[in-house]
């Protein structure tokens, strides 16, 4: 089976950085998604990692690590906007199951 | 249009009903997913088709009914829903299965 492990709520303020991450125990691992997901509406796609290391596009940038089972999420530059919730994915055993974790509320605060 | 399609946007149905819901892709997407969202729970992966053949069915009881015609189209088709099974339904397509997918806004489902 699979599990994934994300905070469930984080807080941060407007104009400031945060991280957030995302344990996995999978087997097969085939590369791992972020969607953002705004209350009431469906989740878009943020990134996507399968190598090692630091994927940057714009104020988001996403790491992961295979051998530790682990990647994180990191916002630049906080807007009132990015409040939402942040869904990390991993796809194994084969390119068609994919695997949500929870999702972590992120609320930013002026 | 472009993007991913669902409709109804909310459906309140009976336990004795069926209804159907449905999914379009203005993508040329070659996968369509369907998942569904719980309060406070993961997105569960309920089925995958590919090229309109049903390659995933992740354990979901029969009062689920898929249907794929081409591509571009997916349909959920439903009877006998238990009220458990009030969540929204999240329609999704992607190109290969490699990229992200894009999803639909959902329908909201409540069983009464």
């Amino acid at each position: 089976g699979q599990n994934i492990d994300q905070p469930t709520e984080m807080t941060a303020t407007e104009g400031a950085i945060v991280q957030i991450n995302c344990t996995y125990q999978t087997s097969g691992f085939n590369g791992l998604f972020w969607y953002q997901q705004h209350a009431g509406e469906a989740p878009t796609f943020l990134s996507y990692n399968v190598l090692d290391g630091l994927e940057e596009k714009g104020r988001f940038s996403s790491f992961l690590s295979r051998s530790k089972g682990y990647s994180y999420l990191l916002l630049k530059e906080l807007q009132m906007k990015d409040s939402a919730s942040y869904l990390c994915a991993v796809r194994s055993g084969g390119y068609q199951k994919v695997t949500f974790g929870t999702g972590t509320k992120l609320q930013v605060i002026p | 249009e472009t993007g991913v399609t669902q409709t109804p946007r909310h459906l309140v149905m009976g336990m004795t009903n069926k209804k159907s819901l449905k999914c379009e892709q203005h993508l040329g997407h070659n996968a369509m997913y369907w998942y569904k969202q719980s309060a406070k729970k993961p997105l569960e992966l309920m089925f995958v088709y590919n090229f309109k053949e049903q390659t995933e069915n992740n354990s979901v009881p029969s009062r689920f009914s898929p249907e794929c015609p081409n591509s571009s189209h997916l349909f959920l088709h439903l009877h006998t829903l238990q009220p458990e099974d009030s969540a929204l339904y999240l329609c999704a397509s992607s190109q290969d299965h490699q990229d992200g997918y894009t999803f639909g806004s959902g329908t909201r489902l409540t069983v009464v």
